[in-house]
C-alpha cells in the first residue's frame, strides 16, 4: 500500500523566512496531494492541494510542487509569519476513484520565531 | 456553524466500557471518512461511506469498532470493549466528491478519546 514519508520532522526558521517541508510517496497510483496544517487542539485545515497533472501550484505565500518522476512533492512558505507556527502533514490519495482515503505523512512542527 | 461537526469534544471511560461517536457532515457531502489521530503523528484512515453505504475498512479497525451511517447524513463509529491503546483523537472528514472539488476532505474538531 502507499507510504508517505515526511521531513523534516521539527523546522524552525526566523520570522520572514521561507520553509520547506518534503515529502515522499511510493504508489505511482497517487494522483492527489493536499496539504493540511494543525494548530495545537485544533482540526487540521486544508491549506492547499496538487494534482498530477499538474507541477506547481501557488497560493499567495504557500507554494507547492509535485515531481511525478521522483515521486516526491514539496510545501514552500515565503515570508514566514508567527501564526505559521503550527504542525504541517502532507497526503496521498488515489483520487478519482472508488477509494481516496488519505494517506498521511507523520507531520512537520514548523516554529516561526519573531 | 456549516462545517464537520463532531459530538462529543471529549470523552473519557473506563477499560471495557463501550463508546458511541457522532459525526455530522458538511451539508450535500456524501462522502464521509474517519480518521484516528495519535499524539505525534498524522491522521490514520479507518473507514469510509460513500452516502450510506461503507464501502471501505482499514485493517485498524478491529472486530470492536463499527461504523454507520443509515440515512447518508450523519455517521456514528462505536467502539465496544474500549482498550487503553484505543485512547486517540478519532477524526471525521467529508468530501462533495460529486463537484470539481471532489477529491478535497474536510475535518471536524474530533472527538478526544481516553480510555482509564
Amino acid at each position: 500500500g502507499e507510504n508517505v514519508e515526511q521531513h523534516p520532522s521539527t523546522l524552525s526558521v526566523q520570522e520572514g523566512d521561507s520553509a520547506v517541508i518534503k515529502c515522499t510517496y511510493s504508489d505511482s497510483a497517487s494522483n492527489y496531494f493536499p496539504w493540511y496544517k494543525q494548530e495545537l487542539g485544533k482540526r487540521p485545515q486544508l491549506i492547499i492541494d496538487i494534482r498530477s497533472n499538474v507541477g506547481e501550484k501557488k497560493d499567495q505565500r504557500i507554494a507547492v510542487t509535485l515531481n511525478k518522476t521522483a515521486k516526491h512533492f514539496s510545501l514552500h512558505i515565503t515570508e514566514t509569519q508567527p501564526e505559521d507556527s503550527a504542525v504541517y502533514f502532507c497526503a496521498a490519495s488515489k483520487a478519482g476513484g472508488s477509494q481516496g482515503n488519505l494517506i498521511f505523512g507523520k507531520g512537520t512542527k514548523l516554529s516561526v520565531k519573531p | 456553524d456549516t462545517g464537520v461537526s463532531q459530538d462529543p469534544r471529549h470523552k473519557i471511560t473506563k477499560r471495557g466500557q463501550n463508546v458511541t461517536f457522532r459525526c455530522d457532515p458538511i451539508s450535500e457531502h456524501n462522502r464521509l471518512y474517519w480518521y484516528r489521530q495519535t499524539l505525534g503523528q498524522g491522521p490514520e484512515f479507518l473507514t469510509y461511506f460513500q452516502n450510506e453505504a461503507q464501502l471501505e475498512k482499514s485493517r485498524l479497525l478491529s472486530d470492536r469498532f463499527s461504523a454507520e451511517r443509515p440515512k447518508g447524513s450523519f455517521s456514528t463509529l462505536e467502539i465496544q470493549r474500549t482498550e487503553q491503546g484505543d485512547s486517540a483523537m478519532y477524526l471525521c472528514a467529508s468530501s462533495p466528491w460529486t463537484s470539481g472539488r471532489q477529491d478535497e476532505q474536510f475535518f471536524g474538531p474530533g472527538t478526544r478519546l481516553t480510555v482509564l
